[in-house]
């Protein structure tokens, strides 16, 4: 089965500079969900679309933006990236949108390493 | 604020043993739990989800335990393989805390022959 899928898997950036993360739901997902994960740390809710509107929002920076396309994929931009912004980004998908029970599956990750 | 959180960072046992990885949890809001399995640079992945109106669901060698009376979660691990080895992590949401995840601190399972 299709799962989620997430690129790149591994970036390396300086301190000051950008990056963008994609993520590409299953099929048929309509919701996106975009976590943080530091090292030995539990995964961090940072924000979230349902139907290419942002739907919830937790602990994103400012620096931090997304957005979710007409075909569903979203992209996490990240800008005056700082050390602490190494971790490990996931996105998940869920098919029934804002329902409690919906079951969100997660993709590989992207690692992002800020020197 | 409301937290999710295990009693054992680590868990280790034989192979052939069963498992148990608690888990406590403080907003009694929470509607929907979830059990997630995360291996070494891989994202989590579901295991098994029990709602606030059950007590215990069962799946594959799994059971997860719900005690909405002291607010405490339990998954069950039947037959312990080397396979299981990982990091379990609870996690809650309930329509008044968004539908997003809330995470507790994870447990590793290490899983000896």
């Amino acid at each position: 089965a299709a799962g989620v899928i997430q690129s790149p898997r591994h970036l390396i950036k300086e301190k000051r500079e950008t990056a963008t993360l994609k993520c590409y739901p299953i099929p048929r997902h309509d919701t996106v969900y975009w976590y943080q994960q530091g090292p030995g740390q539990d995964p961090q809710f940072l924000i979230s679309f349902y139907e290419k509107m942002q739907s919830d929002k937790g602990s994103i920076p400012d620096r931090f933006s997304a957005q979710q396309f007409s075909d569903y994929h979203s992209e996490l931009n990240m800008s005056s990236l700082e050390l602490g912004d190494s971790a490990l980004y996931f996105c998940a998908s869920s098919h029934l949108g804002l329902a409690v029970t919906d079951t969100q599956y997660f993709g590989p990750g992207t690692r992002l390493t800020v020197l | 604020g409301e937290s999710v959180g295990l009693h054992l960072p680590t868990l280790s046992v034989q192979e052939g043993d069963n498992s148990i990885i608690n888990c406590a949890y403080s907003n009694s809001a929470s509607d929907y739990f979830i059990w997630y399995k995360q291996e070494s640079g891989k994202g989590p992945q579901f295991i098994i989800d029990i709602r606030s109106n059950m007590d215990k669901r069962q799946g594959q060698r799994v059971t997860v335990l719900l005690n909405k009376t002291v607010k405490h979660l339990s998954l069950q691990i039947a037959a312990t393989q080397p396979g299981d080895s990982a990091v379990y992590f609870c996690a809650e949401k309930g329509e008044n805390s968004g539908y997003a995840l809330n995470f507790g601190k994870g447990t590793s399972l290490l899983v000896t022959p």
